[in-house]
């Protein structure tokens, strides 16, 4: 059974703060991940992807995956109140389909 | 922005009886899956479909689940006899590739409700 485990929150940061989500996952093989945004009701919507160890910047996120650790991570920068939702981490094990872990619920205060 | 569309928005059916769920994925894409969430619960992977046929599909997705891409454009997923339990929100994702490579677009989703 592949897993993928996210603490599920709610992780609360102060507005204009860096939000640190985390997750792991089971299967060795797998080579990419993916995080997604869902705000309540709606469906996930992507954010980010990652292939290689390190980190990768787009814009206020940050992405860093270490594969000897099996441990992916997302940093919002300069945090919103319009980023609080549930942010999913996706890990495809060999395959098409992805497994999402359960999400964390960010909330931003302002 | 191309998206997946997907109807009803909204479908309540009773205990028993059949529904089906509509999709109309992106143009170019190749793959097509659909996934669902109960209420508070993480987003289950059900079913994989490429080249008309399915790839890959969940312990979920038993014999009461069928999918189908009955024209160019549509991919449809029927639930016979509904239970209770099939409550929940039924996401379709299309992807132009492989989804190792490439992220889903997701629909916005139907939510069933069975009474």
């Amino acid at each position: 059974q592949k897993e993928v485990e996210q603490n599920s929150g709610p992780l609360s940061v102060p507005e204009g703060a860096i939000a640190s989500l985390n997750c792991t996952y089971s299967d060795r093989g797998s080579q990419s991940f993916f995080w997604y945004r869902q705000y309540s009701g709606k469906s996930p919507e992507l954010i980010m992807s990652i292939y290689s160890n390190g980190d990768k910047e787009d814009g206020r996120f940050t992405a860093q995956l270490n594969k000897a650790s099996q441990y992916v991570s997302l940093l919002i920068r300069d945090s919103q109140p319009s980023d609080s939702a549930t942010y999913l981490c996706a890990v495809p094990p060999y395959g098409q389909n992805f497994v999402f872990g359960p999400g964390t619920r960010l909330s931003v205060l302002p | 922005e191309p998206e997946v569309t997907q109807t009803p928005s909204h479908q309540v059916t009773q205990m028993g009886q059949e529904v089906i769920l509509r999709c109309v994925p992106i143009s170019n894409h190749l793959y097509f899956y659909w996934y669902r969430q109960i209420l508070g619960q993480k987003v289950e992977f059900l079913v994989s479909f490429y080249n008309n046929e399915i790839s890959e599909k969940s312990e979920i997705f038993d014999d009461q689940f069928s999918v189908e891409r009955p024209d160019g454009s549509n991919f449809t997923l029927k639930i016979r006899s509904t239970k209770l339990e099939d409550s929940a929100m039924y996401f379709c994702a299309s992807s132009e590739g492989a989804g190792v490579s490439y992220g889903y677009t997701f629909g916005s989703g139907t939510r069933l409700t069975v009474v």
